[in-house]
């Protein structure tokens, strides 16, 4: 099992870019989430999946959005990148029965110029 | 919504003392309470966790210890090595609504010093 996969895994843009960050597990969990990290600021969530077909708001979700394409992949969309979307992004998973118990992946380091 | 505070942000201590890291949270409905390990360059990975119903739990070097009436929760490590040398986040989280997402604290930076 390779767990919570991310694509890419860095990537830089310029301010006003669109871009698309991939994410796919193999568990079979049912919830998925999207975290920023920034220096000094911990873990922030910005959107989440707690199944198929549904998708929900964080802390952050301004500038984001989200796709849950089937049960493995949830993808977070900016539509017009801007330097303070500048973080490391990460994903998680996590199965029904421990939803609270979150797996990561990996991460993808956004730099926006 | 909660909010966790985590203390201290930078942690440096001798190999083999004991570190003790200590978050508080504000939602007195939070009952799930993890620990993660984050090491540079890496994704952050799970070490320990703890539910309200228990005031302590132990794995080989690391405990977490629980009060839920002051709203505290901690982690310590005791005879630490250099491998122990990373950030670590605790978090906090009411279990009982529904997947949601979890709310950390800002880190701290555990230094071993040789």
């Amino acid at each position: 099992n390779a767990g919570v996969t991310q694509t890419p895994k860095f990537q830089v843009l310029k301010t006003g870019q669109s871009m698309t960050l991939q994410c796919a597990q193999d568990m079979n969990h049912n919830s998925m989430y999207w975290y920023r990290q920034d220096p000094g600021m911990g873990l922030r969530l910005i959107y989440y999946s707690a199944s198929e077909g549904t998708t929900d708001k964080g802390e952050v979700p301004n500038g984001y959005n989200v796709s849950r394409l089937n049960k493995r992949e949830f993808s977070l969309r900016l539509e017009s990148a801007a330097p303070s979307q500048t973080s490391v992004y990460f994903c998680a998973s996590s199965d029904l029965s421990r939803w609270e118990t979150q797996y990561f992946g990996p991460g993808t380091r956004l730099l926006v110029l | 919504g909660e909010n966790v505070e985590q203390h201290p942000s930078t942690l440096s201590v001798q190999e083999g003392d004991s570190a003790v890291i200590k978050c508080t949270y504000s939602d007195s409905a939070s009952n799930y309470f993890p620990w993660y390990k984050q090491e540079l360059g890496k994704r952050p990975q799970l070490i320990i966790d703890i539910r309200s119903n228990v005031g302590e739990k132990k794995d080989q070097r690391i405990a977490v210890t629980l009060n839920k009436t002051a709203k505290h929760f901690s982690l310590h490590i005791t005879e630490t090595q250099p491998e122990d040398s990373a950030v670590y986040f605790c978090a906090a989280i009411y279990s009982g609504g529904g997947a949601d997402g979890l709310t950390f604290g800002k880190g701290t930076h555990l230094i071993i010093q040789p």
